[in-house]
């Protein structure tokens, strides 16, 4: 069956520290895995996208995600989380006409 | 640059009554999907449509749902004889065309949110 994991409900950084949020996922075929932002208020926003070649990617933001084919992973990344970057992030995966998202990891940013 | 609009943002209804909700996807995108968002949940798919014909619809469309988009442009979901069930935030995305390698990026409207008391 096709389903992604986030495995972290709830996180809590302090601003200027580094984030790694996680996600794994079961799919048959090769997957587009992709990484959205939700802010209060504001609808689903692309981070970014993975479909083939250079299993690190870079997104908005200053956000990056590794694939990792034998960890069934997409692991989401950034260096120096800011206190804008508090949300609601979900991996997906799937292809274009239908995406299986993960159940999300809401991000909470300390001062 | 306009991007996916739904209307409304808010409903408040009571069981039994009908609600619809409308969905404008980017001008020049021909694919356009809903999804469900339930508290706590990632987004669910429901149903999909290019240009109007509508071409998959998930098991958790129920008989009680129904979407269109009959120009191909905008697009609607009515939601008949609402259950407390039906509570959630509605989500329209559209897609452009594909060209060459189908990419699957969807661009999200902000949500329709029906309570139902």
């Amino acid at each position: 069956a096709q389903s992604v994991t986030q495995p972290d409900i709830h996180i809590t950084v302090s601003e200027g520290a580094s984030l790694e949020l996680r996600c794994n996922y079961s799919y048959g075929a090769t997957p587009y895995l992709f990484w959205y932002v939700q802010s209060p208020g504001q609808g689903l926003q692309l981070l970014l996208k993975y479909f083939s070649g250079d299993t690190l990617v870079q997104g908005i933001k200053g956000f990056e995600a590794e694939f990792k084919r034998s960890q069934s992973s997409f692991n989401l990344r950034k260096p120096s989380v800011h206190w804008s970057d508090a949300a609601e992030y979900f991996c997906a995966v799937g292809r274009a006409d239908k995406l299986i998202f993960g159940t999300g990891t809401r991000l909470q940013v300390f001062p | 640059d306009t991007g996916v609009s739904q209307n409304p943002r808010h409903k408040i209804t009571k069981r039994g009554q009908n609600v619809t909700f409308r969905c404008d996807p980017i001008s020049e995108h021909n694919r356009l999907y809903w999804y469900r968002q339930t508290l706590g949940q990632g987004p669910e798919f429901l149903t999909y449509f290019q240009n109007e014909a509508q071409l998959e619809k998930s098991r958790l469309l129920s008989d009680r749902f129904s979407a269109e988009r009959p120009k191909g442009s905008f697009s609607t979901l009515e939601i008949q004889r609402t259950e407390q069930g039906d509570s959630a935030m509605y989500l329209c995305a559209s897609s452009p065309p594909r060209v060459g390698a189908d990419t699957g990026e969807l661009f999200f409207g902000e949500g329709s949110r029906l309570t139902v008391l």
